[in-house]
């Protein structure tokens, strides 16, 4: 009973490096999403897809990139890391992007950039 | 457009004692309202949802809340707190644009019980 797993768990990165998370979901879920959480701030949608093949920019995607490589996965890139992208990132998967159901998340990504 | 206003950044209790997390929000149609719950370097944990149906909505753990149209609130209660309630809470509103669905969160209330 996975739901939605997200790795790495932790990572530290100097200014500059680039990296990948990684978000897989075994619901057979249709849309996919990428958050970041930041104090008193809530969640913040980076970015999302609404359906394999497809992704749109949500409310902070600067800085950001985004890959559906199939419909269990969803990955999210920072190319050049920066101190302002220190924060704790969440993958969410929903059933379709229209539903009003809720979305259900993995356990989150703790990012600290250096 | 919708948002979501959490009241309160902060909340403490005594154990034992009841609980009510506020939340507004505003929406040009009928939302849909979710409460969720994240503990401490865990992820988000859905408590709640409406979704049109019945006002009064009962949860997990013994939380509930009642959607008010007239005062566009969607506060979270729960009649005595335990110290497992300690957490951050989030109420969120389901935003469509065209056929796509976005989540609004928040700011989050930390709710604190002492013993």
């Amino acid at each position: 009973n996975a739901g939605v797993t997200q790795t790495p768990k932790f990572q530290v990165l100097k200014t500059g490096q680039s990296m990948t998370l990684q978000c897989a979901q075994d619901m057979n879920h249709n849309s996919m999403y990428w958050y970041r959480q930041d104090p008193g701030m809530g969640l913040r949608l980076i970015y999302y897809s609404a359906s394999e093949g497809t992704t749109d920019k949500g409310e902070v995607p600067n800085g950001y990139n985004v890959s559906r490589l199939n419909k269990r996965e969803f990955s999210l890139r920072l190319e050049s890391a920066a101190p302002s992208q220190t924060s704790v990132y969440f993958c969410a998967s929903l059933s379709q992007s229209y539903s009003n159901q809720p979305q259900h998340f993995g356990d989150g990504t703790r990012l600290s950039i250096l | 457009a919708q948002s979501v206003t959490q009241l309160d950044s902060h909340v403490s209790v005594s154990e034992g004692t009841p609980v009510l997390l506020r939340c507004n929000y505003s929406s040009s149609y009928s939302p849909s309202l979710f409460w969720y719950v994240q503990h401490p370097n865990k992820g988000l944990q859905l408590l709640l949802k409406y979704t049109s149906a019945a006002t009064l909505v009962k949860g997990i753990n013994g939380f509930e809340a009642e959607f008010k149209k007239s005062e566009t609130s969607f506060h979270l209660t729960k009649p005595s707190a335990h110290m497992s309630d300690a957490a951050e809470y989030f109420c969120v509103v389901s935003s469509f644009s065209g056929n796509t669905g976005k989540l609004i969160f928040g700011q989050g209330t930390t709710l604190q019980v002492k013993p």
